[in-house]
């Protein structure tokens, strides 16, 4: 139990498009979900926290207009890079929290963005 | 402000080999530590995961202990596997509040 899918797991996209993730629970219902960014050989950094049906919170230094997230019912969050450059190239996970404690997470498996 | 440091960031052992890992934190009061592995371009795999009132915790050939006074957590793998070969991170996290990652030691354990 407890599996948290991420779609696509790679992309590559030319500088100025926007790209969406998915991030999905698949056996339970996530009341949070949590997207980090992971630039190569440093650890996971925390993005933004999403609650089901509400604002997302950033952490200070991510730009919300630029990462748009949505949570939109209890097992899908998306993530979407507005006009991409490749500076935002990176690995992106998501994480899903079962209730309202944030340190029973689950990790999805990551999502490879690579910006041209 | 949490930090979390780990040593050492690289590793390379024979097989065979028992090993330690470590992760260092700042701030003590902690609600639970977690370690994971990841492999190259992938996602997260949770190894262990030791509750602020536990010291230590096993599974399998890994055994994961906690000290919150002095900080410090190890990651012990017994008899160490090419198949072992990754980067392990270590996370803190703090009431009410997210985790905060350690930047990881890759370890290569060769043939």
């Amino acid at each position: 139990g407890a599996v948290v899918s991420q779609h696509p797991s790679r992309v590559i996209c030319k500088s100025g498009t926007s790209v969406k993730i998915e991030c999905r629970s698949l056996d339970f219902q996530a009341t949070t979900m949590f997207w980090y960014r992971q630039f190569p050989k440093q650890s996971l950094m925390l993005m933004a926290t999403s609650n089901e049906g509400s604002k997302a919170t950033y952490e200070q230094g991510v730009e919300k207009d630029k990462f748009l997230i949505n949570h939109a019912s209890l097992t899908l969050s998306t993530l979407t890079v507005t006009s991409a450059h490749p500076e935002d190239s990176s690995f992106y996970i998501c994480s899903a929290a079962t209730g309202q404690s944030y340190n029973e997470q689950f990790f999805g498996p990551g999502t490879r963005l690579t910006v041209l | 402000k949490q930090e979390v440091t780990q040593i050492p960031a690289a590793l390379s052992v024979p097989e065979g080999e028992n090993l330690v890992l470590n992760c260092s934190f700042t701030d003590s009061a902690i609600y639970n530590l977690q370690w994971f592995r990841q492999d190259p371009g992938k996602g997260l795999t949770s190894l262990l995961l030791i509750q602020s009132s536990q010291r230590e915790q096993t599974s399998g050939r890994l055994n994961a202990s906690l000290d919150k006074s002095s900080g410090r957590s190890t990651l012990y793998i017994a008899a160490s596997q090419p198949g072992d070969s990754a980067t392990y991170l270590c996370a803190v996290g703090n009431y009410g509040q997210n985790f905060v990652f350690g930047p990881g030691t890759r370890l290569s354990v060769l043939p």
